[in-house]
């Protein structure tokens, strides 16, 4: 079945630093989606980006579909930050989720 | 509009007892997924409905589970006979049903079997 793998698998930053976290995917015919999850909360949709490269605020996500892989850029990070970014890949209509990458963000 | 709405938050039962899970999805979506998240197996895919029917059951465990849509603004899922490894965090999500759509997820039903 499709694979999707996250690295690193944990992170931890110095507020004002920027953060890159990578998605590898083991299918082309994927659209990739990027999620963000508070410890308890729910997952909180980031972007759906089947290909390209798209912005907010001080997120970036890039993915090159050929390429098999997908990336989130934090720029200037945050204490609000922290917590667990999931990516996942859509085969069919069912998600496939990475084990995701853990922020911490300290002042 | 509230997003995707999962009832109860948390729930415990003993083993060998039955939960119910309860799930009412985006007014206007027609898509509704199931996913179990736990800290080893991570998310994973449970089972899926479109426009009430299921579609994709190929997640959800073969015994003791199983999962209805009865109207379009909810849908449940069922645990017979619950076991200590059923405890888990589980996710209800809806969407349009097109390729491109994009999934929203609710809060999700903590369950945890003693």
């Amino acid at each position: 079945g499709q694979q999707v793998q996250q690295s690193p698998a944990s992170l931890v930053l110095q507020e004002g630093e920027n953060a890159e976290l990578q998605c590898n995917f083991s299918s082309t015919a994927t659209r990739l989606q990027w999620f963000y999850q508070h410890p308890g909360g729910r997952l909180v949709s980031l972007f759906y980006n089947p290909s390209g490269t798209k912005h907010t605020g001080r997120l970036t996500s890039t993915t090159v579909t050929n390429e098999r892989r997908g990336s989130l850029h934090i720029s200037s990070s945050q204490t609000t930050d922290s917590g667990t970014y999931f990516c996942a890949i859509k085969g069919g209509q069912k998600l496939v989720f990475g084990q995701g990458t853990i922020l911490k963000v300290y002042l | 509009n509230a997003g995707v709405i999962q009832t109860p938050r948390h729930k415990v039962t003993g083993k060998g007892q039955e939960a119910t899970l309860w799930c009412e999805p985006i007014s206007g979506h027609s898509a509704v997924f199931w996913y179990r998240q736990t800290i080893v197996q991570g998310l994973e895919f449970l089972t899926y409905f479109r426009n009430q029917a299921p579609i994709d059951d190929s997640g959800m465990p073969k015994e003791r589970f199983s999962a209805q849509m009865p109207n379009q603004s909810h849908s449940t899922l069922k645990i017979q006979s619950t076991q200590p490894q059923d405890s888990a965090v589980y996710l209800c999500a809806s969407s349009f049903a097109t390729d491109y759509a994009e999934q929203f997820f609710g809060p999700g039903t903590r369950l945890t079997v003693l």
